[in-house]
């Protein structure tokens, strides 16, 4: 069966600092990967996918990954933070075949100090 | 134009109701999901449709039931409300063809008192 782990619950930076979050899966096959972002009292939105090809992607608001397949990984990084970023952060996989569905990790709970 | 439209987005209600929640998306898409955000944020799939048949339906109380009138609707009925299904609810749509991510509704947040 496929999971999701994020390893970072809850995580406090200032603002500049860089910022990695972890996330690693469990499934045999090919999956496609995204990081969504929740605002506070907000819906999720997509910060940015992998389906295949270059396994370093950007995202919007200065946000990129890094699919490692050897490790099944793909973290999330950002070189400086703003305030603004201080939300819940979601890893997601689902499979590129078979069962679709959306299998989201437990989330990281990120707050930047102005 | 909103995507993905749940409603409504507050839902207070007394034990023992019965309550329906909808969503609607305008993307086209032929995919629609339920998810269930509990107090600690975990996001757990509930139930999923791809063209109005039932694909997936994870391990949810019989009280649970939902609808897929069409590919852009799917509707989520609970009958005897309980406390435990406080939570927020959120609808996503996305293409079986697994070329696009899925879109997140606004969310509903239950309170059941």
């Amino acid at each position: 069966a496929q999971s999701v782990s994020q390893h970072n619950h809850h995580v406090i930076l200032s603002e500049a600092a860089s910022l990695e979050l972890g996330c690693n899966y469990s499934y045999g096959g090919t999956v496609n990967l995204f990081w969504y972002v929740q605002y506070p009292g907000q819906h999720l939105q997509l910060l940015l996918k992998y389906f295949s090809g270059d396994p370093l992607v950007k995202g919007i608001k200065g946000f990129e990954a890094e699919f490692i397949k050897s490790k099944f990984s793909f973290n999330l990084r950002k070189p400086s933070v703003q305030w603004s970023d201080t939300a819940e952060y979601f890893c997601a996989v689902n499979a590129a075949s078979g069962t679709y569905k959306y299998i989201f990790g437990t989330g990281t709970r990120l707050k930047v100090l102005a | 134009d909103t995507a993905v439209s749940q409603t409504p987005k507050y839902l207070v209600t007394q034990m023992g109701n019965d309550k329906s929640i909808k969503c609607e998306q305008n993307l086209g898409h032929d995919t629609m999901y339920w998810y269930k955000q509990d107090s600690k944020k975990f996001l757990k799939i509930m139930f999923s449709y791809n063209n109005k048949e039932l694909i997936i339906n994870e391990t949810v109380p019989n009280r649970f039931s939902p609808k897929s009138p069409d590919k852009a609707h799917l509707n989520l009925h609970i009958n005897s409300l309980e406390l435990g299904d406080s939570a927020v609810y959120f609808c996503a749509s996305t293409t079986s063809d697994r070329n696009t991510e899925a879109f997140f509704g606004q969310g509903t947040r239950l309170t059941v008192v």
